[in-house]
């Protein structure tokens, strides 16, 4: 079984709508990451969290939320999507703030 | 200075040739460092940290300069299944995140 999940893998939605990405882990890790990617670009980061209820802003923050209920879990919403939302979204987890990451499979979101 | 930064390439190469990636870094204070391999549409996976003057694993060969804050990732015999996006991941200047590279793109040719 995979150690980082995400759901849904792929999700096609409207201008307007709510949207939420949810991770799963069961590596045991306390740091938990949101980054988006976009063809030709780098994976950019959007929000992270070192702890339950830790919430930390990332590069590319504006229109997006995320809530860390408990250690495995770190979910992304999108609270009114919007065509440049469109993305490759994916999930990585750590133990150490300078230690490799793992990443889930990703999400493919697109809004139209 | 950026934090990373990588040739993205694509660097398209015959099977068997070697062909090396380099990578530069603007916080000296860095510790470790990745090489993240990508395949298209897929997760970023750990291909090789490097934590002191270099690692060599099979093909691959993770070499850091610190005088020059560059890493580089050497990759000998290409096979075809090489094919994919060499990300460089450095910690970034407050060292308390990593960040990532844009990526270097190879494709081996048969």
């Amino acid at each position: 079984d995979a150690d980082v999940t995400q759901t849904p893998r792929n999700r096609i939605t409207k201008t307007g709508k709510r949207i939420m990405l949810e991770c799963s882990q069961t590596k045991g890790h306390d740091r938990m990451y949101w980054y988006r990617q976009d063809p030709g670009l780098g994976l950019r980061l959007i929000y992270y969290s070192f702890d339950v209820k830790d919430i930390n802003k990332g590069e590319i923050s504006d229109g997006y939320s995320v809530s860390r209920q408990a250690q495995a879990k770190f979910s992304l919403s999108l609270e009114s999507a919007i065509p440049n939302q469109t993305a490759l979204y994916f999930c990585a987890t750590s133990d150490l703030p300078s230690r490799e990451q793992f990443f889930g499979p990703g999400t493919r979101l697109t809004v139209l | 200075r950026k934090e990373v930064e990588q040739d993205p390439g694509p660097f398209n190469v015959p099977e068997g040739a070697t062909v090396a990636f380099n990578c530069t870094y603007s916080n000296s204070a860095s510790q470790s460092f990745f090489w993240y391999r990508q395949d298209c549409r897929k997760e970023p996976k750990l291909l090789m940290s490097v934590y002191s003057s270099g690692n060599e694993d099979g093909r691959f060969t993770a070499q850091l300069n610190r005088a020059s804050q560059y890493i580089s990732l050497l990759i000998r015999d290409s096979k075809l299944s090489d094919s994919a996006t060499y990300l460089c991941v450095v910690p970034n200047n407050a060292g308390n995140m990593l960040t990532f590279g844009g990526g270097t793109r190879l494709m081996v040719k048969p």
